[in-house]
């Protein structure tokens, strides 16, 4: 079946460490995008990409960067300066960037400060 | 900038019965389209149903419908005869027919628990 897989599900950092969340999709997407999501909080946007080796920053791209190197694949990295990273994350796909195409969502990474 | 706002932090429902989950959106633009997602305790985001703006016409899933009211900028889910399955957050959306920087840009609410008992 067609979907969008993340990986881990539960994913833990250290002070001062980058961590690599994982998302793939073999819905044929061109448009691939991470948001965040806080505690009785909508979803809120961190990057966007519209096709293979472009990418935009959405609200909240601070201390984030991703990379699309493949059509498939859209890692999302948090890196040491976020601050505050303890949040649900989810990758989410859609055929094109153009607005009325849904997007769909993979299960999401919990990521916790240890 | 486009903010949506759901109202109702949380609702419950007894099981067949109906309910309405409040949604109001501030925008200058004439042309955008709406959503609603479904969050169950899995976590992961269902597509409920969508909008076009420039469409009269309310939009209905099954169960699932809603009430457009451009004038007054408002959108309204209503699921009727209520399951237990329907238990989840429930997030309205906004997404802007722009293109640019805001395009593909999902707005959301903060989302309303809806609780089915049984």
């Amino acid at each position: 079946d067609g979907g969008i897989t993340q990986s881990p599900k539960y994913l833990f950092r250290k002070e001062g460490q980058n961590v690599t969340l994982s998302c793939e999709q073999n819905l044929n997407h061109d448009a691939m995008y991470w948001y965040r999501q806080d505690p009785g909080q909508g979803l809120r946007l961190i990057y966007y990409s519209q096709i293979v080796n472009d990418f935009q920053k959405g609200d909240i791209a601070e201390g984030y960067s991703v990379s699309r190197e493949k059509k498939e694949s859209f890692p999302l990295t948090v890196t040491s300066a976020q601050k505050n990273p303890t949040a649900f994350y989810l990758c989410a796909s859609s055929i094109t960037l153009v607005s009325n195409q849904p997007q769909h969502f993979g299960d999401g990474t919990r990521l916790s400060i240890l | 900038a486009q903010t949506v706002t759901q109202s109702q932090p949380e609702m419950s429902v007894q099981e067949a019965e109906t309910v309405t989950l409040s949604c109001t959106y501030d925008t200058s633009e004439s042309n955008y389209y709406l959503f609603w997602y479904k969050q169950p305790p899995s976590r992961q985001m269902i597509l409920v149903i969508r909008q076009e703006a420039y469409k009269q016409q309310n939009a209905t899933e099954n169960r699932f419908s809603v009430n457009f009211q451009k004038a007054a900028k408002s959108f309204s889910l209503k699921i009727s005869d209520s399951q237990l399955g329907d238990t989840a957050m429930y997030f309205c959306a906004f997404m802007t027919s722009k293109g640019g920087g805001s395009q593909g840009n999902l707005i959301f609410g903060k989302g309303t628990k809806l609780s089915v008992k049984p």
